[in-house]
């Protein structure tokens, strides 16, 4: 495709269970970036990948919290025992390159709603 | 911390009405970027600002860097009800893209 493709884009999950994000980057984007974002604010940096390198993981809330991009093309976003307060939608972009100043193309979201 | 204060936060407007949206901070950014929202989507790049007291229009919306790479604004001439969405600023700044909390803007036809 065209864009950046997340899935799924709903998913319900009950508190303590494992739930694992997927992102198809635009192909040959370098840089793939996971945001964690509340209703009506704006996104909250998680993790950085070039490549397959994990650049950046400071935002990452807690050790439940994992992300890998093996090949350097499709991402995961794991979250391990999951509690309400990760209720939340998971956006992730991808940029041609490694400047902070390109700009940034989104998906549309995984909206994750812990029960 | 490194903030970029967005403000308002929240704006409703009846339609043909002119309005500015601020993202201000203390540090000074290499860039400067608009992103447009809309509800059960991600954001939307608009425009990207470089230069300082540089001055970009995209048709009704105009969109100035400050001369010290430190603050931006976002002005909407005759709003119109398709303008309306969560509009997001982010400064980069060395290996860092700092997200402004948003402006939710809702255009009254």
């Amino acid at each position: 495709g065209a864009g950046v493709s997340q899935s799924p884009r709903y998913k319900v999950a009950k508190r303590g269970q494992d739930v694992a994000l997927r992102c198809d980057p635009i192909s040959g984007h370098v840089s793939l970036f996971w945001y964690q974002q509340a209703l009506g604010q704006g996104p909250e940096f998680l993790t950085y990948f070039q490549n397959e390198a994990q650049l950046d993981k400071s935002g990452l809330p807690s050790d439940r919290f994992f992300a890998e991009r093996p090949e350097g093309s499709v991402s995961t976003l794991k979250i391990q025992r999951t509690q309400q307060e990760d209720s939340a939608v998971y956006l992730c972009a991808s940029s041609s390159d490694d400047s902070y100043n390109s700009p940034l193309h989104f998906g549309n979201g995984t909206r994750l709603t812990v029960t | 911390t490194q903030l970029l204060e967005q403000s308002p936060q929240f704006l409703s407007i009846q339609e043909g009405e002119n309005l500015t949206v601020y993202c201000n901070s203390s540090s000074v950014f290499s860039s400067l970027q608009w992103y447009r929202q809309e509800p059960g989507e991600g954001p939307v790049l608009l425009v990207t600002v470089v230069t300082g007291g540089e001055v970009k229009k995209l048709k009704r919306l105009t969109f100035q860097f400050g001369d010290a790479r430190k603050d931006s604004s976002l002005h909407i001439t005759a709003a119109q009800p398709g303008d309306t969405g969560l509009y997001l600023c982010a400064g980069a700044k060395n290996y860092q893209l700092i997200w402004g909390a948003g402006t939710k803007l809702i255009i009254k036809p």
